[in-house]
């Protein structure tokens, strides 16, 4: 089983809605990346997470440790919203903090 | 515009060769981290340097090795090239382990 699983694997939505993707993980982490790819390849980091939410512009962020979730909602979503959005796990210090465990990645498609 | 640079942004190569990858982390950050992104495997970390030191491996293959230099820029080589190391190389830098990565645009490597 992987240690971050993302879904849906692809979402297809109209401009205007909103969109809700999600990231489940099975290890203690200390901290979730929110990241984002676009068609030419480029990586963006979104979002940091530890606890809580976060908020930047139409994007928020949430996490739940206990419950090992966190979710990117987009708001009033765009068509330049289509990209990859790919979650990434940060490990405890002593357990692979160092690298990143990467989701496989949502694919979201914002139609005008 | 992340601050992290990487050069090349396309290579194309012969399979047997042998490419430098180079990465220049955000100015202040201490840290570089290195991902292949291949199709099949999605984001996977390599290796990651702190200062100078190399302080992680993660999926590198032998044919693959990497350095940080005094002034913190990073190589990643790659030789006896395959056709199966066609992939994005991506470089990521922070300030410290546990805090947030920025990543760079990415190098694309065709091996043909």
């Amino acid at each position: 089983k992987n240690e971050v699983e993302q879904s849906p694997q692809n979402l297809t939505a109209q401009e205007g809605e909103f969109i809700t993707i999600n990231c489940s993980y099975s290890v203690g982490i200390s901290a979730l990346h929110w990241l984002q790819q676009h068609p030419g390849g480029g990586i963006v980091s979104l979002f940091m997470l530890s606890s809580g939410k976060k908020k930047h512009g139409r994007l928020i962020a949430t996490i739940n440790i206990q419950e090992k979730h966190s979710s990117l909602h987009i708001t009033a979503s765009h068509p330049r919203d289509s990209a990859v959005y790919i979650c990434a796990l940060r490990r405890p210090p002593g357990a692979g903090s160092y690298q990143l465990t990467f989701g496989k990645g949502t694919k979201l498609s914002v139609i005008p | 515009d992340s601050g992290v640079t990487q050069t090349p942004k396309h290579l194309i190569t012969a399979t047997g060769q042998r490419v430098t990858l180079r990465c220049s982390p955000r100015s202040g950050d201490l840290s570089v981290y290195w991902y292949q992104q291949s199709l099949d495997q999605g984001l996977q970390f390599l290796i990651q340097y702190y200062n100078g030191e190399e302080r992680a491996k993660g999926n590198i293959l032998e044919r693959f090795s990497a350095q940080q230099f005094p002034d913190l820029h990073s190589e990643l080589n790659l030789s006896s090239l395959e056709l199966g190391d066609s992939a994005l190389y991506f470089c990521a830098s922070s300030l410290g382990p546990n805090t947030e990565a920025f990543f760079g645009q990415g190098t694309r490597l065709t091996v043909v």
